[in-house]
C-alpha cells in the first residue's frame, strides 16, 4: 500500500499569499496518478487536479499541480478568501487507493 | 450534470450489517467507462477507499476492508450499493459514493455524493 503524508497539516497564510502543500509518497507513484481534492465543512470532497498537474472542469487557474514519482506539491498562487480550507492528496497508480491526511490552510 | 446520493441508516447496532444505496441520476452505471466507489471518512483515519464496481460486477475492495465487505450494483435502478459486516465503533464515518475512471490512469473520484453519516452504537 502506498502511503501518502502531506505537510504541513495546517498552513496559516494571508488572502493574496502563495500556499505551497506538499504530498509525499512511501514509494513512487507511478505515470503521476495523483489528484487532489478541496474539502469545505460538511461538504464532499471536491476534485481540483489529477494526473499530478492538470485542472479538473471549472478549477481557477490559481491552482496546479506538479511533481511526480514520490514529491507532489499543489500550488496556489494567491489565496482568496474560499481557498481556505483542507486539501488532501490521492494515489491512484496501485490498489488499493489511497488519500493523504489532509493540510489545512487556515487565515493568519 | 452527474449527481449521486446515498442512502441508508444513520444508526446501526455493533456487530450488524450496513447496507448503503447510491442512487445515480443524470447517467448511467451502466457506463463502460467508469467504476462506482465507495469511500468513508472519519477524524482519525481520514479518507479511506472502500471498494469499487463495474457494470458487469466486477468489483475489487481495500484489502484492509475486504473480509467485510460486498459491493454489488442494480442497473435497472441505476444504484449500486454497500454492505459492510460486523460493524465496531471503528466503523463510524462519513461514507461517500463516487464515480472513477475504469482504466488503471483515470482512477481518481469525480464527483462525489454528498455523504452520509453513520453512527455505530448500540
Amino acid at each position: 500500500e502506498i502511503v501518502l503524508t502531506q505537510s504541513p497539516g495546517t498552513l496559516s497564510l494571508s488572502p493574496g499569499e502563495r500556499a505551497t502543500l506538499s504530498c509525499t509518497a512511501s514509494q513512487s507513484v507511478s505515470s503521476s496518478d495523483l489528484a487532489w481534492y478541496q474539502q469545505k465543512p460538511g461538504q464532499a470532497p471536491r476534485l481540483l487536479i489529477y494526473g499530478a498537474s492538470t485542472r479538473a472542469t471549472g478549477i481557477p487557474d490559481r491552482f496546479s499541480g506538479s511533481g511526480s514519482g514520490t514529491d507532489f506539491t499543489l500550488t496556489i498562487s494567491r489565496l482568496e478568501p474560499e481557498d481556505f480550507e483542507v486539501y488532501y492528496c490521492q494515489q491512484y497508480g496501485s490498489s488499493p487507493l489511497t488519500f493523504g491526511g489532509g493540510t489545512k490552510v487556515e487565515i493568519k | 450534470q452527474l449527481q449521486l446520493q446515498e442512502s441508508g441508516p444513520g444508526l446501526v447496532k455493533p456487530s450488524e450489517t450496513l447496507s448503503l444505496t447510491c442512487t445515480v441520476s443524470g447517467g448511467s452505471v451502466s457506463s463502460n467507462r467508469y467504476y462506482w466507489g465507495w469511500i468513508r471518512q472519519t477524524p482519525g483515519k481520514g479518507l479511506e477507499w472502500i471498494g469499487s464496481i463495474y457494470y458487469s460486477g466486477s468489483t475489487y475492495y481495500n484489502p484492509s476492508l475486504k473480509s467485510r465487505v460486498t459491493i454489488s450494483v442494480d442497473t435497472s435502478k441505476n444504484q449500486f450499493s454497500l454492505k459492510l459486516s460486523s460493524l465496531t465503533a471503528a466503523d463510524t464515518a462519513v461514507y461517500y459514493c463516487a464515480r472513477h475512471g475504469s482504466s488503471w490512469y483515470l482512477k481518481w473520484f469525480d464527483p462525489w455524493g454528498q455523504g452520509t453519516l453513520v453512527t455505530v452504537s448500540s
